[in-house]
C-alpha cells in the first residue's frame, strides 16, 4: 500500500487560505487520493477525493501534482470550525475496503 | 434522524462487565465498519460487514464480538476487557462496501468513548 507523509501540525489565520500538503511518492497509477478530517470529539468526515485532475467541492479543493507523488488540500478561507486533524489516504485495489489512517495534520486556526 | 448514530456516547465498565455498543445508519448503506481510536494512535479498522456478512476481521481479540442483524444496525459486544482497550470506538458505513472500487466514501458516527477500569 502507498504510504503518505503529512506534517504533524499547521497553523492558519482565520479567513486566510490553507494549503495542507501530502506526499505519497509510492502511489500507483490507479490509486485514488482521499482526504478526511476529524473535528474534536467527532468521527472522521469525508472531505474530497481525486485521481489525476484537480477537484473542487463545497468544502475544499484538491490539487494533485502532475507526477501524482504529492497532493495539496486547499481550504480557501479557513474558519475556526475548520480546526481538525486532516488525513490524506491512498486507496488502491490492494487496500480492499480499508481506509488506512495515518497520524494526519493537526490544523489550528487562529482568530 | 439522519446519518450514523452510536450509543452510548460514553461508557465506563469494569474488566468483568459485559456491555454492548450500538451503531445505526440511516443512509441505506450496505456496508458497516468498526474502528478503534486509541490515544495518540491512528484509527485501526476492526471489523467490516458487507450485506450483513463479516468480510474483514483484523486480528481483533475474541473479547470483542461484532453482530450485524441487518444492514442498518451493527453491535459490538464487549466482555472481559482490559484497561488498554479504553479508546474511542467508531462506527462507519458505506454504500456497498466495495472500497476496492476506490471512489467509495465512508460516513462515520460520533463514536463511543470507552473507559475500562
Amino acid at each position: 500500500d502507498a504510504k503518505t507523509t503529512q506534517p504533524n501540525s499547521m497553523e492558519s489565520n482565520e479567513e486566510e487560505p490553507v494549503h495542507l500538503p501530502c506526499n505519497h511518492s509510492t502511489i500507483s497509477g490507479t490509486d485514488y487520493i482521499h482526504w478526511y478530517r476529524q473535528l474534536p470529539s467527532q468521527g472522521p468526515e469525508y472531505v474530497i477525493h481525486g485521481l489525476t485532475s484537480n477537484v473542487n467541492n463545497r468544502m475544499a479543493s484538491l490539487a494533485i501534482a502532475e507526477d501524482r507523488k504529492s497532493s495539496t488540500l486547499i481550504l480557501h478561507r479557513a474558519t475556526l470550525r475548520d480546526a481538525a486533524v486532516y488525513y490524506c489516504i491512498i486507496v488502491n485495489s490492494g487496500s480492499a475496503r480499508q481506509l488506512t489512517f495515518g497520524s494526519g495534520t493537526q490544523l489550528t486556526v487562529l482568530p | 434522524e439522519t446519518g450514523v448514530t452510536q450509543t452510548p456516547r460514553h461508557l465506563v465498565m469494569g474488566m468483568t462487565n459485559k456491555k454492548s455498543l450500538k451503531c445505526e445508519q440511516h443512509l441505506g448503506h450496505n456496508a458497516m465498519y468498526w474502528y478503534k481510536q486509541s490515544a495518540k494512535k491512528p484509527l485501526e479498522l476492526m471489523f467490516v460487514y458487507n450485506f450483513k456478512e463479516q468480510t474483514e476481521n483484523n486480528s481483533v481479540p475474541s473479547r470483542f464480538s461484532p453482530e450485524c442483524p441487518n444492514s442498518s444496525h451493527l453491535f459490538l459486544h464487549l466482555h472481559t476487557l482490559q484497561p488498554e482497550d479504553s479508546a474511542l470506538y467508531l462506527c462507519a458505513s458505506s454504500q456497498e462496501g466495495r472500497l476496492a472500487e476506490l471512489q467509495e466514501t465512508q460516513y462515520f458516527g460520533p463514536g463511543t468513548r470507552l473507559l475500562v477500569l
